[in-house]
């Protein structure tokens, strides 16, 4: 039972552009939800955050947006960058401990 | 530098012959956490430990243990590997179980044939 959908496996952009991955949840009770990135032959590192009292957070080129009616969330990138391709998952958490992740989607910024 | 190290980076074994993957961290964070992560499925937590001498089962605990000796060291072992178990395998600490951002090891890919 996955409770955090990413629906889109891929995504291509220019440089320049805006990029936006999108992410859904199925669970109420999640309040806290993250963006990681990664990249090849490395661990997921944190890029962003957001608690479920917010709708948007952020953080120089990155934003974060939450919907929470519509139990959907998105990473926006601006512009985007050759160095952002990589793979970008959402997270969902709550109760502290039990943390969801999402599939993944490669995101790919081309020059 | 502060980090998340996990041994071996790379694993090949056979059925039933016991491993362990080793996980430390050095940033005195209370919270570890393993996940493997498995195509179209992301990462799925499976043990997760909030101190030293306190774990607790995550998503998928079936064919693994863990132990926290050591507030630094996290290790994941496989008692009796089989098949299903080939995966990429990931160590994560956070400063506490209160908080929600987690810094990842460099992951662990194994294969069981």
């Amino acid at each position: 039972d996955q409770q955090v959908k990413q629906n889109s496996p891929s995504l291509s952009v220019q440089e320049g552009r805006i990029s936006i991955l999108n992410c859904d949840y199925t669970n109420s009770m999640f309040d806290y939800f993250l963006w990681y990135k990664k990249y090849p032959a490395e661990g997921p590192t944190f890029l962003i955050s957001i608690s479920s009292i917010k709708d948007k957070n952020e953080d120089g080129r990155f934003t974060v947006f939450l919907n929470k009616s519509a139990k959907h969330l998105s990473l926006h990138i601006v512009p985007s960058q050759p160095g952002d391709s990589a793979v970008y998952f959402c997270a969902a958490g709550y109760n502290n401990n039990d943390m969801r992740f999402g599939a993944g989607t490669r995101l790919t910024v081309k020059p | 530098e502060a980090q998340v190290t996990q041994n071996p980076r790379y694993l090949i074994t056979v059925t039933g012959k016991k491993l362990t993957v080793t996980c430390s961290q050095n940033m005195n964070h209370e919270y570890m956490s393993w996940y493997r992560q498995d195509p179209g499925l992301g990462l799925r937590q499976i043990y997760y430990s909030m101190n030293v001498e306190v774990t607790d089962k995550g998503d998928v605990p079936e064919g693994y243990k863990v132990s926290r000796k050591e507030k630094r060291n996290f290790p994941l072992i496989l008692e009796s590997p089989s098949p299903n178990q080939t995966s990429l395998y990931f160590c994560a600490s956070s400063l506490s179980g209160r908080t929600y951002e987690q810094y990842f090891g460099p992951g662990t890919r194994l294969t069981v044939t």
